[in-house]
């Protein structure tokens, strides 16, 4: 079945440092979502990338779908303690019947 | 327009027994899914409810088991509580398939003990 990895599984930074996870999926996606939880709250939707070697940004946040749509990043840069939380990705496979969630990465800021 | 609503927010059980755990999709959302998330094993899928019908199933124990409603709101049932049971349980709404852009709920806290 679709897997889909992510790494680290935890990041420690110091505020103002950039961060960066990795999605991996063991299939051809059709596409990627990217979700952020807060700790004590729930997934919410941060953006989905569809198209191969796609790039969409979110103020200080870098999105990218790799060329042949199997990998994502999520690129910070200048973290602040508001970036606290995890970070999961989430792969649709192309048969748009599956949605496979990363194991996460959680983001701790040290301000 | 609200948002996912899930009721209890939580729950504490003993082992063997049973609970429901509801769930309310944005208003016009026809497609529910529910998740399982513990801190060993991330967030991992359970079923997802479309039209009243279960569309897509994880890999879980028949002793999970859901339904949705007419009016979309679905319901999650675990017979037979285990220890390993204790968990969130999310639901997440979308507007069409599991794989458009889901909509979670506060979740569901369930401890048993």
């Amino acid at each position: 079945g679709q897997q889909v990895m992510q790494i680290p599984q935890y990041q420690h930074v110091q505020e103002g440092e950039d961060f960066t996870t990795y999605c991996n999926s063991s299939t051809t996606l059709s596409n990627i979502q990217w979700y952020k939880q807060r700790p004590g709250g729930h997934p919410v939707f941060l953006i989905q990338l569809v198209k191969s070697g796609e790039v969409k940004k979110q103020k200080r946040l870098t999105f990218q779908f790799g060329e042949a749509k199997k990998n994502s990043s999520l690129h910070i840069t200048a973290t602040q303690t508001t970036d606290v939380g995890t970070y999961f990705c989430a792969g649709s496979n192309n048969a748009g019947n599956m949605l496979t969630f990363g194991g996460g990465t959680r983001l701790m800021v040290k301000p | 327009k609200a948002g996912v609503t899930q009721t209890p927010r939580y729950l504490i059980k003993t082992r063997g027994q049973q609970v429901t755990l509801s769930c309310s999709p944005i208003s016009g959302h026809r497609s529910v899914s529910w998740y399982q998330q513990t801190p060993g094993q991330g967030l991992q899928f359970l079923f997802e409810y479309f039209s009243e019908t279960q569309r897509n199933k994880g890999n879980f124990p028949g002793r999970f088991s859901g339904r949705q409603f007419s009016n979309s709101r679905s319901e999650m049932n675990v017979s037979t509580l285990e220890l390993g049971d204790s968990a969130l349980y999310l639901c997440a709404s979308s507007i069409g398939t599991i794989t458009d852009t889901q909509y979670f709920g506060p979740g569901t806290r369930l401890t048993v003990l």
